[in-house]
């Protein structure tokens, strides 16, 4: 089957407009993650949605990033007023139940670049 | 705070040679450690985990809860084992992974 898919691929914005990233997860996973990856720093959690559970945004940066899934499927990942340090590869990821030990399963990410 | 250190950015060997990516973790529970593997232009996607003791591709990794480490290894490197390795862990109370900053494997002819 399809794996994880995020649209667009690329992404290029200018300073202070908002953007949307989306998220389709693997059909019948309950789990879907949002992940950061900038240059040198490795990989950053940014929110975790489980089945109809309230949301873990812990690693949202500031008020300016949100999401939301919607029918616990396809997720949008809204940054607005962005930032040039918002520039970074955005990474989606979904698992079966969102159990610790599960395999998380990546997307091939949306490069965006704030100008 | 749960921490991951991959001290090496960089690692160049040649083919052949024994291969060890240093993995470092500071959690005071019990984690579950997980490597994750991106060759060049394909998606992040799991190598290995702990719980498993499995190999993968030739890989191990022992999670020694004394040195907190949980260090990738390969006793003979190939050419195609060249990517990006990141070590990670997940709480077992909290499904997020944190990873390392990652480190690229070169393997040399």
């Amino acid at each position: 089957g399809a794996g994880v898919s995020q649209s667009p691929s690329n992404k290029v914005t200018e300073k202070g407009k908002d953007v949307e990233l989306r998220c389709d997860p693997i059909s019948g996973h309950t789990a879907l993650y949002w992940y950061r990856q900038s240059l040198g720093q490795g990989l950053e959690f940014l929110i975790y949605f489980q089945g109809n559970s309230a949301p873990d945004k812990s690693g949202l940066p500031s008020d300016r990033f949100s999401a939301e899934r919607t029918g616990g499927s396809v997720s949008t990942l809204t940054i607005q007023r962005t930032q040039q340090e918002d520039s970074a590869v955005y990474l989606c990821a979904s698992s079966f139940r969102g159990r610790a030990i599960e395999t998380q399963y990546f997307g091939p990410g949306t490069r965006l670049l704030v100008l | 705070a749960q921490r991951v250190t991959q001290p090496e950015k960089l690692l160049s060997v040649f083919k052949g040679a024994p291969v060890e990516l240093k993995c470092n973790y500071s959690y005071s529970g019990s984690p579950e450690l997980f490597w994750y593997v991106q060759y060049s232009r394909q998606r992040l996607q799991l190598l290995l985990r702990h719980i498993s003791r499995e190999s993968i591709k030739g890989f191990t990794a022992d999670l020694n809860k004394g040195e907190t480490s949980f260090h990738l290894k390969k006793p003979f490197a190939q050419e195609e084992d060249s990517a990006m390795y990141y070590c990670a862990l997940s709480d077992t109370g909290f499904q997020k992974l944190v990873f390392g900053t990652g480190t690229r494997l070169l393997v040399s002819p």
